[in-house]
């Protein structure tokens, strides 16, 4: 099987650094995904790690220890517009549907 | 836009009844990933559809079934309903058989279904 653990909330100030961590327990592992939802609105795609290391896409950077079994994903610069829930996925190497966590809620303030 | 299509945006109805929810994957994708979010819940996983085929199953109750039409669009039927199956149901998709070597699926906007 397969499980995902994730801190249920986060708060932090705008301009401010906030990391979300993942730990993972699966079985053939494949790559860890990170996806944002906004108040029960689609999830979309952040950002992807397949290989140890860190993965920058703008103010967003994901990283992964697969020896850890343990990711994060670091947003910075944090804006009003980035309160949301913040999901990490594992995907297996039979290449068959991503597994979600329960979500991290973070709450941006000014 | 994701370019995944879901419908109905929103059902209620009575426990005991059954309905259909719709999807439409973005256009070229072969796969339909179904998922149940909850309240405050995170998003299950429910089964998996290739390019008609069944690929995985995730946590789906029998009283749910699906399926993948030679279009390519996808029906979840959700029969006997009880007041636990209100949720946000989701579809997403993708082009390959998994989530490929970008970890990316596709999402659409989810069917809200109350069961009152």
């Amino acid at each position: 099987g397969q499980s995902l653990e994730q801190p249920s909330e986060v708060t932090a100030v705008e301009g401010a650094i906030v990391q979300i961590n993942c730990t993972y327990q699966t079985s053939g592992f494949y790559g860890l995904s990170w996806y944002q939802q906004h108040d029960g609105g689609a999830p979309t795609f952040l950002s992807y790690n397949a290989l140890d290391g860190l993965e920058e896409t703008g103010r967003f950077s994901s990283f992964l220890s697969r020896s850890d079994s343990y990711g994060y994903l670091l947003l910075q610069e944090l804006q009003m517009k980035d309160s949301a829930s913040y999901f990490c996925a594992a995907s297996n190497q039979a290449g068959t549907a991503l597994i979600f966590g329960k979500g991290t809620t973070l709450s941006v303030s000014s | 836009d994701s370019g995944v299509t879901q419908t109905p945006k929103h059902l209620i109805t009575a426990t005991g009844q059954r309905v259909t929810l719709r999807c439409s994957p973005r256009s070229g994708d072969l796969s339909v990933y179904w998922y149940q979010q909850s309240l405050d819940q995170g998003l299950q996983f429910l089964i998996q559809y290739y390019n008609g085929e069944e690929r995985a199953k995730g946590n789906i109750l029998e009283r749910f079934s699906a399926q993948q039409f030679p279009d390519l669009h996808s029906e979840l039927n959700l029969s006997s309903l009880e007041l636990g199956d209100s949720a946000l149901y989701f579809c997403a998709s993708s082009v390959g058989s998994g989530p490929s070597n970008t970890g990316e699926l596709f999402f659409g906007e989810g069917s809200r279904l109350t069961v009152l």
